[in-house]
């Protein structure tokens, strides 16, 4: 079946301009998780949902960066006036419900490159 | 605050030598740990999990809470297993996934 799906795949902006990554998790994944991983550095957690809430927001670097999930299924992550230390690769991942121990399925990732 | 350690950032071995990947956590309770891996060009993916007691591809990994690790081992490393490897905690369903900062694993021929 299809996995976790992550568009653009490439993304470069401009410093000062916004711009939208999106997610679509695995259907009937219940939990997703957005991550940030800077160039020859490990994962940085941002944000993860269940279901349409987030009660864990407490790795989003800045009032800049800001996530929504709806319907249970598509995560948008949106960073507002960007600087170029947002470049980076952006690891969307979800994992099931009601199964203990549930790993993490990952996207493919959105690089992010502020010039 | 949890956090998980691997000291080495980068471990180069001859193929068919023995190879492990250390990975040490920080938390008092019971955790569930996994080791992931993202192979050249690939996504990052479940190698294993603690919880499941198996070997994948040959690698195994022993929850030893005495002294908070779950070293990643294999005992004849192939060049196939190049890449780059995450030691990975959660501390209870639903909750967030503590990323290691990662091993990159170099199997020389």
């Amino acid at each position: 079946g299809a996995g976790v799906s992550q568009s653009p795949s490439n993304k470069v902006t401009e410093k000062g301009k916004d711009v939208e990554l999106r997610c679509d998790p695995i259907s009937g994944h219940t939990a997703l998780y957005w991550y940030r991983q800077r160039l020859g550095q490990g994962l940085e957690f941002l944000i993860y949902f269940q279901g349409n809430s987030a009660p864990d927001k407490s790795g989003l670097p800045s009032d800049r960066f800001s996530a929504e999930r709806t319907g249970e299924s598509v995560s948008t992550l949106t960073i507002q006036r960007t600087q170029q230390e947002d470049s980076a690769v952006y690891l969307c991942a979800s994992s099931a419900p009601g199964h203990d121990n549930s790993p993490l399925h990952f996207g493919n990732g959105t690089r992010l490159t502020v010039t | 605050a949890q956090r998980v350690t691997q000291p080495e950032k980068l471990l180069s071995v001859f193929k068919g030598a023995p190879v492990e990947l250390k990975c040490n956590y920080s938390y008092s309770g019971s955790p569930e740990l996994f080791w992931y891996v993202q192979y050249s060009r690939q996504r990052l993916q479940l190698l294993l999990r603690h919880i499941s007691r198996e070997s994948i591809k040959g690698f195994t990994a022993d929850l030893n809470k005495g002294e908070t690790s779950f070293h990643l081992k294999k005992p004849f490393a192939q060049e196939e297993d190049s890449a780059m490897y995450y030691c990975a905690l959660r501390l209870s369903y639903g909750q967030n996934f503590v990323f290691g900062p990662g091993t990159r694993l170099s199997v020389l021929p």
